[in-house]
């Protein structure tokens, strides 16, 4: 079992849509639970990062996590144009971050 | 402020041979993290540096080693080139040793011929 598993998408969504990003992991040791996104042939961009279940808010980005269910997403309401990149989750608990592949989103006009 | 720095952007070398990337983490930025990206994958963690010291290693061969330097900067070397290693080589900087907010650099792409 992958230690942290990612639908690769693409995800197409017609612009203002609600889009729903979903990452699911494995191991219980990940204490921290983040978002980076990354536009093409640029690093990744921290989006969020949050180390409790629950909700949290960042403008029109919400990240929830599920500890119980080992279950994290990532909501992006109102989604622009600009909005289409890869999403990535990420999570650590030791030294290291671990990533899923990336879930590639297109938001069309 | 500037933010992470990577050099070179891009680099072409052939199978055998040796690169050395570059990184310049964010000022007061004491740890630095290096990634390789495979296209289609997620980031694959190499190796942390924080005060000039080892804190980690990923799942990598010993062709791949690292250093920091005391103005915190950091080098990536990888030997005996593989077409396997062309990627994204990504550099991420935090302030301490932990790893919940880290900043990458644009990456250096390598292309293995």
């Amino acid at each position: 079992q992958k230690e942290v598993e990612q639908d690769p998408g693409p995800l197409s969504v017609p612009e203002g849509a609600i889009v729903s990003l979903n990452c699911t992991y494995s191991n219980s040791a990940f204490q921290y639970f983040m978002w980076y996104r990354q536009y093409s042939r640029k690093g990744p961009e921290l989006l969020m990062y949050t180390y409790s279940s629950g909700n949290k808010e960042d403008g029109r980005f919400t990240a929830q996590v599920d500890k119980s269910s080992k279950y994290i997403s990532l909501f992006i309401r109102d989604s622009q144009p600009s909005d289409s990149a890869t999403y990535l989750c990420a999570f650590t608990g030791f030294q290291k971050l671990v990533f899923g592949t990336g879930t590639r989103l297109l938001v069309s006009p | 402020d500037a933010g992470v720095t990577q050099s070179p952007t891009h680099l072409i070398k052939t199978r055998g041979q040796q690169v050395t990337l570059r990184c310049s983490p964010i000022s007061g930025h004491k740890s630095v993290s290096w990634y390789q990206q495979v296209l289609g994958q997620g980031p694959q963690f190499i190796f942390q540096y924080y005060e000039k010291e080892e804190r980690g290693r990923g799942n990598f061969p010993d062709r791949f080693s690292a250093r920091q330097f005391p103005n915190y900067s950091s080098e990536l070397n990888v030997n005996a080139l593989l077409l396997g290693d062309s990627a994204l080589y990504l550099c991420a900087s935090s302030f301490g040793g932990t790893q919940e907010t880290q900043y990458f650099g644009p990456g250096t792409r390598l292309l293995v011929l």
